[in-house]
């Protein structure tokens, strides 16, 4: 299995509270990613990074910013959680980034939105 | 835009039968296709992707998926059923520009004894 881990895995917080997450792995790789699991929608993009510092927007980027300052680390923080961000969040990491890389799967967060 | 159809939110199945798990794709180029299975409260772990060349792919635990371009589709199948198979299943094609996967809805598979 790939080196990622996954912290906390269970979060409940209130609206209108800041949250992080925090994805941390041993595999040297250059991409990471965030999504977000909901019932029938599948994972989403929510950020990714190509390297330290370097990061860009996916498919539902709003309300979520990220950081890498290392490259084994990268945070997702909600700077003001909504009920809507209510999800499973999961990380990803691949070597490479470019097509057909795989990527390989965090354990999840579940975060609950009061 | 690339995206991804998986037909069928739940399937249902007995021990020992055929497993059928529907994907059809849309891109406007030759894809890289994915199948990812979820067990539950855990991550997602690759079963097969199709790159290019042999059109039927063979993944873990018996697992196998066939490219047919003609009708843009992935399925996945398994000739056997176990109970063990129950899980989630996501059909995923990859973005050629930059990687980044673009996710089907999933399709929950039980087995029933």
């Amino acid at each position: 299995d790939a080196g990622i881990t996954q912290s906390p895995r269970h979060k409940v917080t209130e609206t209108g509270t800041p949250v992080t997450l925090r994805c941390h792995q041993t595999e040297n790789h250059r991409y990471m990613y965030w999504y977000r699991q909901d019932p029938g929608h599948g994972l989403r993009l929510i950020h990714y990074s190509y390297g330290v510092k370097d990061t860009d927007k996916g498919e539902v980027s709003d309300g979520y910013s990220v950081s890498r300052s290392k490259t084994e680390d990268f945070l997702l923080t909600l700077e003001s959680a909504t009920s809507s961000q209510t999800s499973v969040y999961f990380c990803a990491i691949s070597e490479s980034g470019l097509a057909p890389d795989t990527q390989y799967f965090g354990p999840g967060t579940r975060l609950t939105v009061l | 835009a690339q995206s991804v159809t998986q037909l069928g939110s739940h399937v249902s199945v007995s021990e020992g039968a055929l497993v059928l798990l529907r994907c059809n794709y849309s891109s406007s180029v030759p894809p890289y296709l994915f199948w990812y299975v979820q067990y539950p409260n855990q991550g997602l772990q690759l079963l097969l992707k199709y790159t290019t060349g042999a059109t039927l792919v063979k993944g873990i635990n018996g697992f196998e998926a066939e490219f047919k371009k003609s009708e843009t589709s992935f399925h996945l199948t398994k000739p056997s059923a176990h109970m063990s198979d129950a899980a989630e299943y996501f059909c995923a094609v990859s973005d050629l520009l930059g990687g980044k996967l673009i996710f089907g809805q999933g399709t929950e598979l039980s087995v029933k004894p």
